[in-house]
């Protein structure tokens, strides 16, 4: 199946810093990734859609000055907290659709990264 | 969650045994997709059933979809200590030209060799 990578896995950063986080499609162009967050012990809410060559689309709710989405190129996009804080502490993933082929509906995911804001 | 819940929240049974786990959701669908999520990682795919199919099967998967109640099962079969995992039903919400994909609240299973 297509691979999507994701760096870092953790992070540790300090209050009002931020975190670039990027997400790789290995072995296919994905003009459209997507970005959860995930709090402890519950699902994944989505907060933006990220678009190649254009704006992010963000979900109710989240603030796109907080998190800021770059999608460059049809294999990378990133996700930078800004001005971290210690509730932005959570486990962020990626994901993406290949839309080769017969699996052109289900995402395949990053291994998540883990920022935590001291 | 943003599309719906899941039933059991947790859910721990013996090897061999099967599990049920339920999912709601509340807006239409084209598809309903069962994920994998191992603790602290990405989560992995295991079955899509389409709006229009009411039953689907996959080696010891078996999801249902009843789109008059928006709910669906999985059931896992002979269950295996390996199956240990958090799973998520995901729904997708079609808007212009992309889907939007929704999890619901997920049920950890816990299979007790």
């Amino acid at each position: 199946g297509a691979v999507v990578s994701q760096h870092p896995s953790r992070v540790i950063c300090k209050s009002g810093t931020s975190v670039k986080i990027e997400c790789r499609s290995l072995d296919f162009q994905a003009t459209t990734m997507f970005w959860y967050r995930q709090f402890p012990k519950q699902s994944l809410m989505l907060m933006a859609t990220s678009n190649e060559g254009s704006k992010a689309t963000y979900e109710q709710g989240v603030e796109k000055d907080k998190f800021l989405i770059n999608h460059a190129s049809l294999t990378l996009s990133t996700l930078t907290v800004t001005s971290a804080h210690p509730e932005d502490s959570s486990f962020y993933i990626c994901s993406a659709r290949d839309l080769r082929g017969q699996g052109r509906e289900k995402l395949f995911f990053g291994s998540g990264t883990q920022l935590s804001v001291l | 969650s943003q599309q719906g819940e899941e039933d059991p929240q947790a859910l721990s049974i013996q090897e061999g045994e099967n599990a049920t786990m339920n999912c709601s959701y509340k807006t239409s669908i084209n598809n309903l997709q069962w994920y994998r999520q191992n603790s602290g990682r990405g989560l992995v795919h295991l079955i899509l059933i389409r709006s229009n199919e009411r039953e689907k099967h996959s080696g010891r998967l078996r999801v249902t979809l009843d789109t008059s109640k928006k709910s669906s099962s999985l059931l896992i079969t002979a269950s295996r200590a390996a199956d240990t995992a958090s799973y998520f039903c995901a729904t997708d919400a079609r808007l212009y030209n992309f889907n939007k994909f929704y999890f619901g609240s997920g049920t950890k299973l816990n299979v007790k060799p």
